[in-house]
């Protein structure tokens, strides 16, 4: 059975950078895209970004000029990063498994809240 | 860039049909997938490939897709089934969601 498990700091402060980590267990991340999506307290999914493997990358454009995804196979690991945060990035951060068009596998979530 | 409308709330009868919509410019040319998220949970694919069923979803769960519209439609629908439904797609290699439909059971 696929299992995704987010980890990272539940509290960031604005204007410093927001960092999570993904760890994959029961299917290889080789395999697959991996992608990352959040939700703010009371809203809507949305779309961060996605990653494969071998390195090739798409984020929200909307996102694209703060965010960064990377992975460690060695791990089983991908990570999200997003720079200069706001109180508007407070919000539930999920990951998944992009398998075709559709995200199959989710973590729990984490929520990360921005505030000094 | 690509937007999905779905309506932000449904209200259905226990054992009555729900049908969510989900629109989108020439939506029906693209895969669609659709999600339930209770609360305090992680989004569930209840529907991709516009019709398919992962396995343990309930066969009350369907999906169609043509023209500019996306539809899951529950059949019998359960007290269960309470829960905000997201429809998704592709538009070129970006990941697009709906806005979310909270269908009520009452």
């Amino acid at each position: 059975q696929v299992q995704l498990q987010e980890s990272g700091p539940g509290l960031v402060k604005p204007s410093e950078t927001l960092s999570l980590t993904c760890t994959v267990s029961g299917d290889s991340i080789r395999s697959y895209y991996w992608s990352w999506i959040r939700q703010p307290p009371g809203k809507g999914l949305e779309w961060i970004g996605y990653m494969y493997f071998r390195g090739s990358t798409n984020y929200s454009p909307s996102l694209k000029s703060r965010v960064t995804i990377s992975i460690d196979t060695s791990k089983s690991q991908f990570s999200l990063t997003l720079s200069s945060v706001t109180a508007a990035d407070t919000a539930v951060y999920y990951c998944a498994r992009v398998n075709g068009y559709n995200l199959d596998y989710w973590g729990q979530g984490t929520l990360v809240t921005v505030s000094s | 860039s690509y937007e999905l409308t779905q309506p932000p709330s449904l209200s259905v009868s226990p054992g009555q049909a729900a049908t969510i919509t989900c629109s989108g410019d020439k939506l029906g040319d693209k895969y669609a997938s659709w999600y339930q998220q209770k609360p305090g949970q992680s989004p569930v694919l209840v529907i991709y490939q516009n019709n398919k069923r992962p396995s343990g979803i309930p066969e009350r769960f369907s999906g169609s897709n043509s023209g500019n519209t996306a539809t899951l439609t529950i059949s019998g629908t359960q007290a269960m089934d309470e829960a905000d439904y997201y429809c998704q797609a592709w538009d070129t290699t970006t990941v697009v969601f709906g806005g979310g439909t909270k269908l009520t059971v009452l």
